[in-house]
């Protein structure tokens, strides 16, 4: 079974702090995805890589930045956090190779709080 | 960018048959998935459908028209644990994964 693993399921930050959301994937997947979801909004894209070092902006990344330098490795990093950002942060992967290449996998969310 | 719509929210009753529709834009159309969603968890893959018709999976069956831009998910013989939120997802241009509102379905008794 696919596995995509968030090391925090619940964060407390404070305002103006850096904060760190790690993805790891298991499956050798090529592309990696971060969302946010809020309630009435859906799910967000934030960030999305297509590989290693490579990445894209999807439609909310205003105050955040990404990081691949694994393949198995996503990072999501707020630079300043803000109470805006307070949201349900859920990662994502894929592979691109054949049908299965169709699926994206979820890990288990990280619920972000910032006071 | 892609806009896709579905309804927000949705009723029926234990034994019944609900259709949640999906509606999107054409232009860089790269195949759609069907995710379920239950309360405080992550989505789990319902079915993907890139060529037009009907996708039979047991009690859950997606049907695509691309031309039209439309796709619905139907659910037959319902029951409790079906209760959830069903989110419409766009595979789209370069391989972006756009997801709609979703749609949350009530199961009553």
């Amino acid at each position: 079974d696919v596995k995509v693993t968030q090391s925090s399921r619940y964060l407390v930050k404070r305002t103006g702090e850096k904060v760190f959301l790690e993805c790891v994937q298991d499956m050798d997947h090529e592309n990696m995805f971060w969302y946010r979801q809020d309630p009435g909004l859906g799910l967000r894209l934030i960030y999305f890589s297509y590989d290693v070092k490579m990445k894209e902006k999807g439609d909310i990344p205003e105050g955040y930045s990404v990081s691949r330098e694994k393949k198995e490795r996503f990072s999501l990093i707020l630079e300043s956090a803000s109470t805006n950002q307070t949201s349900m942060y859920l990662c994502a992967s894929r592979t691109t190779g054949g049908f299965s290449g169709n699926t994206i996998y979820f890990g288990e969310g990280s619920w972000l709080t910032v006071v | 960018g892609q806009n896709i719509d579905q309804p927000t929210e949705m009723t029926a009753t234990e034994g019944a048959i609900v259709q949640i529709n999906c509606t999107y834009q054409t232009s860089g159309f790269n195949g759609l998935f069907w995710y379920q969603q239950h309360a405080g968890e992550a989505p789990t893959f319902l079915s993907y459908n890139v060529l037009d018709g009907l996708e039979e999976k047991g009690r859950f069956s997606s049907f695509l028209s691309r031309s039209k831009g439309y796709s619905y998910l139907l659910l037959k013989e319902l029951q409790m644990k079906d209760s959830a939120s069903y989110l419409c997802a766009v595979r789209w241009d370069t391989d972006k994964l756009i997801f709609g509102t979703g749609t949350r379905l009530q199961v009553f008794p």
